[in-house]
Parts: C-alpha cells; structure tokens; sequence
C-alpha cells in the first residue's frame, strides 16, 4: 500500500504569500492529522479530521491558518498570509481508527521556508 | 511545564551498549504511549506502544511504563549505528490526541 503522501515537499517563499500544503492519506484510514515541527516546540497537532470533518483544530496558530478535507483521499492546509515564524517541517498523518491503539502513519512532510 | 518532557540529549553509547531514553508525562489520565524513531530529516515511524504497567519486549526493543511515577523508558539492547536518530516519546490522554516530546538523540558510535 502507498503511504501518506505529501507535496510539495520543500516550499520556499516570502513573506505575505499565501501558502498551500497537500495531503493524501493511505486508503482507508479514516482519521487524518496536520502536524507541525520546530526544533523549539517539537511535533505539535495543529488539526485532525475523522471521516473528513475536522474535529478540532485547537492547535492551529491563528486565523492565517486553514485546512480542508473535502473528500476522503486529500487534505490541504493553507497559510495566508505568511510569516517567518511558520517557517518549519508540517507532516500529515492518518490512522485506520482512533490513534489510542492505533499507530498514525507519517507522510514525509514539507519543509517549509518563508523569507 | 511541558506535557511530555524527555532530555534532548544526545545520549552517546558505544555500539553493542544498551541505550536507555526516558520520558516523564503530566497527564496522569494517560493511556497509552508511544515510541516513534526520526532519523534526520525524515518523519516519525511508530517503534512500539504500551498500555499497561511492566515491560513490553519487541526485538532489540523493550519499552517501560511505570504509571504511579509517570514514567515511560524505551531500551534498545546491541545498539548499532543505525539506530542513530531522534526518538521521540508521546503520550496519549484522550480525545483522538497525541502529545509528543520534544526527542531524545541518539547517537550510537562504531
């Protein structure tokens, strides 16, 4: 089976660009998670979806940050307008069902740069 | 206070040691825990979870739950070189969620 797959997979880009992150998550699994990762700060969950609805985006930063799952094989997570300090590495992941039991499957990520 | 706290390291052993990493949790409602390994700039792999209080045995691998002291450990016997990487901790408290440490490095020497 194909993993998580992410793109692009570098994305560099100024300040006040509108930034958009892609997500396909492994057939399937029904829960799809949005993460984030800085040296500082570690693996932070911005946002999950079960069955493509969002369930809580109680990590998302700020309002400049958006995602959608409008069917069951893609995600996206924009970023408009950006900022330096979103610069960092977003992994998507899913799981088969709820992540207590279950292990999440990491995408490669995108390694997001904003100058 | 961080939710999930482990030591940023790195822990150096010589291969052959057995490494030990550690993690401490706040959320005494936790249930379950997790071992993820990152190698350097790639993503996190699951590596083993636990449930319940004792030992839990996989390979090289044996991760540790103490849930009185809060308290997760993961050991890997025979170290080899390419267990070199990040290996990150997290814990699950509920409601679909969970919460990651910061990683431990790892870096085991020939």
């Amino acid at each position: 089976d194909a993993g998580v797959i992410q793109s692009p997979r570098h994305e560099v880009t100024e300040m006040g660009q509108e930034v958009t992150l892609r997500c396909k998550p492994i057939s399937g699994h029904d829960y799809l998670f949005w993460y984030r990762q800085t040296m500082m700060r570690g693996l932070e969950l911005l946002i999950y979806f079960n069955n493509n609805v969002p369930i809580d985006d109680s990590g998302m930063p700020e309002d400049r940050f958006s995602a959608k799952m409008p069917n069951a094989s893609f995600s996206t997570l924009k970023i408009q307008p950006s900022e330096p300090r979103d610069s960092a590495v977003y992994f998507c992941a899913s799981s088969r069902t709820g992540v207590g039991h279950q292990p999440q499957h990491f995408g490669d990520g995108t390694r997001l740069s904003i100058l | 206070q961080k939710e999930v706290e482990q030591n940023s390291g790195p822990l150096s052993v010589p291969e052959g040691a057995i490494a030990s990493l550690n993690c401490t949790y706040s959320d005494r409602g936790s249930q379950s825990f997790f071992w993820y390994r990152q190698y350097s700039g790639k993503s996190p792999e699951l590596i083993m979870f636990i449930y319940s209080n004792g030992d839990k045995e996989d390979g090289r691998f044996t991760a540790q739950l103490n849930k009185a002291s809060q308290y997760v450990s993961l050991l890997i016997r025979d170290s080899q070189p390419s267990d070199s990487a990040t290996y990150l901790c997290a814990c699950y408290p509920g409601f679909q969620k969970l919460v990651f440490g910061t990683g431990t490095r790892l870096l085991v020497s020939p």
